[in-house]
């Protein structure tokens, strides 16, 4: 079974940083992953997707990347706001998965202070 | 488009009692998944549809809990009887093509007494 984790649970930084968030699976088989974000009280927004067949995908001041070999990928946040303050959450869908079926991380929770 | 729609929003009810909590999914998506979301266990899947029909419902705990999805537009998630270790809050979440971004509705809080 495949298995997620992120590192660290909780980070606090002032504005203006740029943070790096970690995500490692198990099982290298995976068909893409994707990392969320979720505000409290909220469901989960999907920020970005990358394919087993890439390395990177960007979306403005973010931008994240994939070693599907090592079983890792990393979130950078370029400039960090206030605004961004919430969970972040990687989940992987493996190749053998029926229809898309999503294995999560539990999360970093992320503080940017002004 | 309106999104993924979940009810009630917030449940609070007495353990013993039937629950039942109601998502709509987003027009024109034909898969439909149900998460469960607790501080020790993290996000889990319960189970998932496609084209209405259940594909994989090995994440459901226990025979307390049913979901059904009679019709492309509508899904239910039934706990009956329900416990305090219910307590969580479900997600419901659709997506247009298996392996595309899912999106998801803001979750129903349940609470057992």
């Amino acid at each position: 079974k495949q298995e997620v984790t992120q590192i660290p649970a909780a980070l606090s930084v002032p504005e203006g940083e740029n943070l790096v968030l970690n995500c490692s699976f198990t099982d290298s088989a995976i068909y893409n992953l994707q990392w969320f974000r979720q505000d409290p009280g909220k469901g989960l927004t999907s920020l970005l997707l990358i394919q087993s067949s890439q390395r990177e995908q960007t979306s403005g001041r973010l931008n994240a990347s994939l070693d599907k070999s090592s079983g890792r990928s990393t979130l950078y946040i370029a400039a960090s706001q206030p605004g961004d303050s919430a969970t972040y959450l990687c989940a992987v869908t493996d190749r053998g998965s029926t229809l898309g079926r999503l294995y999560f991380g539990r999360g970093t929770q992320l503080t940017v202070w002004p | 488009d309106a999104g993924v729609i979940q009810s009630p929003r917030h449940e609070v009810t007495e353990m013993g009692q039937e629950v039942t909590l109601r998502c709509k999914p987003i027009s024109g998506h034909n898969s439909l998944f149900w998460y469960r979301q607790t501080m020790m266990r993290g996000l889990e899947l319960l189970i998932y549809f496609n084209n209405n029909v259940p594909i994989d419902d090995s994440g459901m705990p226990e025979d307390r809990f049913s979901a059904k999805m009679p019709n492309a537009s509508f899904s239910t998630l039934k706990i009956q009887p329900s416990e305090p270790r219910d307590s969580a809050v479900y997600f419901c979440a659709s997506t247009d093509a298996g392996f595309q971004p899912q999106h998801f509705g803001d979750g129903t809080r349940l609470s057992i007494l």
